[in-house]
């Protein structure tokens, strides 16, 4: 059974850096599937954040592209996300997930999520 | 950009009842629609995919159909564990950019 876990602070100071990550089990990153990540802000929607492919290939949020990066390292069978700039609508819980959009897969395996408050 | 929008942020229901959430994409998507469910605390839970393929192990009673822009999930029979926000998602590839609806919560009547 593929299993996800968000680790991190959980609070960031404004104009600081948001990182998590993401750690996998029971599946190795580096044998496909895209592994992304998806936030909700306190009392809204589902929002994506971005996606990145085993071979290191990015996606982002047209609306975030400047200020996010996702990562992977196969060899710990983690991937991150890394938020500069955090304001207080960046206050939100993170999940991270696997996908094979190409496949018509979206999101099947999600970690519990993560409540990150961005506050000074 | 597409837009998916789901035009109830809520709906009331009693358990045994039957309801249909909808989902209205800003252009023709074909059918590359899915629908979550999210209770607070928990994982998004994937329900149906592909527009109306229902995922292994989530009961009968819900069901998705629709293609091009307008989709629906429909809950019949309504349990007491059905109550939660339901969102359609929508993903294109070219490039490869995910987008949700809004949300629809369906609270008890």
């Amino acid at each position: 059974q593929v299993q996800l876990q968000e680790s991190g602070p959980r609070l960031v100071r404004p104009s600081e850096t948001l990182s998590l990550i993401c750690s996998v089990s029971g599946y190795a990153i580096s044998s496909g599937y895209y592994w992304g990540w998806v936030r909700q802000p306190p009392g809204k929607g589902l929002e994506w954040i971005g996606d990145i492919y085993y071979s290191g290939s990015t996606y982002y949020h047209p609306s975030l592209n400047s200020r996010v990066s996702i990562s992977a390292d196969t060899a710990k069978n983690q991937f991150s996300l890394t938020l500069k700039s955090a304001t207080a609508s960046d206050t939100a819980i993170y999940y991270c997930a696997r996908s094979q959009p190409y496949a018509g897969i979206q999101f099947d395996f999600w970690g519990q999520g993560i409540l990150v408050t961005v506050s000074s | 950009d597409i837009q998916m929008t789901q035009s109830a942020s809520s709906l009331s229901a009693s358990v045994g009842d039957t309801v249909t959430i909808t989902c209205r994409a800003s252009q023709n998507i074909g059918s590359e629609l899915g629908w979550y469910q999210v209770k607070p605390g928990k994982a998004p839970k994937r329900l149906i995919y592909a527009a109306s393929a229902l995922v292994a192990g989530v009961p009968s009673r819900f069901s998705g159909s629709g293609s091009g822009t307008d989709f629906t999930l429909t809950i019949s029979s309504l349990q007491p564990e059905d109550f939660a926000t339901y969102y359609c998602l929508h993903h294109s590839l070219y490039p490869l950019v995910y987008t949700f609806g809004q949300g629809t919560k369906l609270e008890t009547k």
